[in-house]
């Protein structure tokens, strides 16, 4: 079984609207974190935004926030007021395990954003 | 602060040859990684270096060795390229501290072709 899901493989937004990209997730592991990485045409990998398992409140980054919900294991990623150049593919990912053994990220296969003007 | 470096940024190799991708991150950061990118399937860890002296194994090690130099270094080797070994390699850094989130920072990648 996949243990990042990303359901969406491209979403299309109208600039200034707000877009909801979706991730589902399976562990087992009470501890873990999720991330969200933006991948511009350009290529590199840029972090966004994060959240730890026992994080009581949802994690906000600028236009960023992630709409957490551990029962459904889901950590959706929200762009309020969509830009231009937030057209690019973005990666949910999930580290399991804390204490200096959480050393792998496991990746979701993306979702190609694209923000028309 | 460069962060994390990557060379070279493209390359073409033919099959059986050999390379070395080069990693150095300036972040002081204790554990560094090397993934690999292939379309459709996402980032997949090939080695990891959870500290100065270590490294070990992670999804896709198979045709790779690595060698963590020091502290601020960290390599990647292809003894004999094959064309399933195309693909775009990323490097990335973190504190591993066992701290609370420990976020991982990448660099701009090589795009290796083998032919």
């Amino acid at each position: 079984a996949q243990k990042i899901t990303q359901t969406q493989p491209g979403m299309f937004v109208q600039e200034k609207e707000a877009v909801t990209l979706d991730c589902t997730y399976d562990t087992s592991d009470p501890s873990y974190g999720l991330f969200w990485y933006k991948q511009p045409s350009s290529g590199e990998m840029i972090f966004l935004i994060y959240q730890g398992s026992y994080d009581q409140q949802n994690a906000t980054e600028g236009r960023y926030s992630l709409n957490f919900q551990k029962a459904r294991k889901s950590a959706n990623l929200v762009i309020s007021a969509s830009q231009l150049g937030d057209s690019a593919m973005y990666f949910c990912a999930m580290r399991e395990g804390s204490g200096g053994s959480n050393y792998k990220l496991t990746f979701g296969k993306g979702t190609l954003l694209t923000v028309n003007p | 602060n460069a962060g994390v470096t990557q060379t070279p940024k493209f390359q073409v190799l033919k099959t059986g040859q050999s390379m070395t991708l080069q990693c150095a991150q300036d972040m002081n950061h204790n554990s560094m990684y090397w993934y690999r990118q292939d379309p459709g399937m996402g980032l997949r860890l090939i080695y990891y270096s959870a500290s100065e002296g270590t490294t070990d194994k992670g999804e896709v090690p198979n045709g790779y060795n690595v060698s963590r130099l020091n502290k601020r270094e960290f390599s990647l080797r292809l003894e004999s390229a094959a064309p399933s070994q195309t693909s775009v390699y990323f490097c990335a850094s973190s504190e591993l501290t066992g701290g609370h989130t420990d976020t991982q920072y990448f660099g701009p990648g090589t795009r290796l072709t083998v032919l």
